[in-house]
């Protein structure tokens, strides 16, 4: 079956570490999102990457870093510099880029203590 | 960048009902999203329109581009369809907004009663 994993769905971290989450998709799409989720708000655009080896920020890409060395997979590792980690992160998938219908993974629940 | 508005926040209905929720945005797109969120958190897209309106068994999209307007029936409400709905715009250039942007809505919670 094609589709968008996330793992894990859900993850606990001290404050002050690094933490990666991770996103592989087997649809063939060329665009990968990340995007962040909190209580009462619209979902919000944290990195998106059209291309392989290629990536642009979104409006809150501060405190975040991702890598996009494979075409199936687009991590994204929330580094100690972002100020409020703890939330819903979804990932997604298009086969072109933002105006496309998106695919998304089941997301990841991170909670940093 | 775009403001993006839906109504209600909160529509709780008893089964068998239609359902409309509503979403209305500031800047001229180039498409608009409407997705399912249930309540695990996976969100599933519905439909993508630019102009017109769209079905797909008892949901229907409209979207009337002059009024910067788009609505989401449900036809014949089940409680399944109990899933938080969310409004996405896409704006560019081309479409009068400036950079590509894609904005979210912050969601209609929608619960459907036996």
């Amino acid at each position: 079956d094609g589709g968008i994993t996330q793992s894990p769905k859900y993850l606990f971290r001290k404050e002050g570490q690094n933490v990666t989450l991770s996103c592989e998709q087997n649809l063939n799409h060329d665009a990968m999102y990340w995007y962040r989720q909190d209580p009462g708000q619209g979902l919000r655009l944290i990195y998106y990457s059209q291309i392989v080896n290629d990536f642009q920020k979104g409006d809150i890409a501060e405190g975040y870093s991702v890598s996009r060395e494979k075409k199936e997979s687009f991590p994204l590792t929330v580094t100690s510099a972002q100020k409020n980690p703890t939330a819903f992160y979804l990932c997604a998938s298009s086969t072109a880029g933002l105006y496309d219908e998106q695919y998304f993974g089941p997301g990841t629940r991170l909670t940093v203590t | 960048k775009n403001e993006v508005e839906q109504s209600p926040q909160n529509l709780t209905a008893q089964e068998g009902e239609f359902i409309t929720i509503n979403c209305s945005y500031s800047v001229g797109i180039s498409a608009l999203h409407w997705l399912q969120q249930h309540p695990g958190g996976g969100i599933v897209s519905l439909f993508m329109l630019s102009s017109g309106k769209k079905k797909h068994g008892r949901l229907i999209a409209t979207i009337n581009i002059q009024e910067k307007h788009s609505s989401l029936h449900i036809t014949a409400s089940h409680p399944r369809d109990s899933a938080v709905y969310i409004c996405a715009v896409f704006q560019n250039m081309y479409s009068g907004g400036g950079a590509d942007g894609l904005t979210f809505g912050k969601g209609t919670h929608l619960i459907i009663q036996p």
